[in-house]
């Protein structure tokens, strides 16, 4: 059974860093992307950032509202994606859910399963 | 980039009723490449629909999704009391693999 379980959310100033954490099981990790996708209370979804799989070379994309912010990784030792953000912003605010891809070549895929997401406040 | 557009914003039906729910693209999605995804309150979307028409794994047959181009549609043939949710539609035919702003179905 495919798992993804988000950690690292939490209360943080505007400015300041925080990172998250999915870890994953129930498929080979180091074959599949993995992204994150994030939540505003009450509204809608936003692709945030993915890292492909082996194939794809680890390649990263970034939505344009985080590029030079926000850096995804992987440690395929440990089954697990990160999220550093740096800079944070009160619209960046939100529940982070972590997806895996099915991925159709470049920055071109679905989310065929996803964690139960954890929340960024962003707050003084 | 493509914009997604969902209607109606709201739909309110009964349970037994069908279920009709649009999403337009701003211009042609390739290959057919829309997912649908359904979210209940307070968990993850699950996806529904992937290739505009394939179910995912253990999805009911009474979801379908139909459309190419930029005009896609989920029909839900007869609502179950626990298919009362948010439905998003999301293009990856292009890049960003965007959604679009979700159509609430409630029980009327």
């Amino acid at each position: 059974e495919v798992q993804l379980l988000e950690s690292g959310g939490g209360l943080v100033q505007p400015g300041g860093p925080l990172r998250l954490s999915c870890v994953a099981s129930g498929f080979t990790f180091s074959s599949y992307g993995l992204s994150w996708v994030r939540q505003v209370s009450g509204k809608g979804l936003e692709w945030v950032s993915t890292i492909t799989g082996s194939g794809g070379g680890d390649t990263t994309y970034y939505a344009d509202s985080v590029k030079g912010r926000f850096t995804i990784s992987r440690d395929n030792s440990k089954n697990t994606v990160y999220l550093w953000m740096n800079s944070l912003r009160a619209e960046d605010s939100a529940v982070y859910y972590c997806a895996r891809i099915l991925n159709y070549g470049g920055n071109r895929y679905f989310f065929d399963y996803w964690g139960q997401g954890t929340l960024v406040t962003v707050s003084s | 980039e493509i914009v997604l557009t969902q209607s109606p914003g709201t739909l309110s039906l009964s349970p037994g009723e069908r279920a009709t729910l649009s999403c337009r693209a701003s211009q042609s999605v390739s290959s057919s490449y829309l997912a649908w995804y359904q979210q209940k309150p307070g968990q993850a979307p699950r996806l529904l629909i992937s290739g505009a028409s394939s179910r995912a794994t253990g999805i009911p047959d009474r979801f379908s999704g139909s459309g190419s181009g930029t005009d896609f549609t989920l029909t839900i043939s007869r609502l179950e009391p626990e298919d009362f949710a948010v439905y998003y539609c999301q293009q990856y035919g292009s890049s960003p693999p965007d959604f679009g702003q979700g159509t609430r179905l409630e029980i009327k």
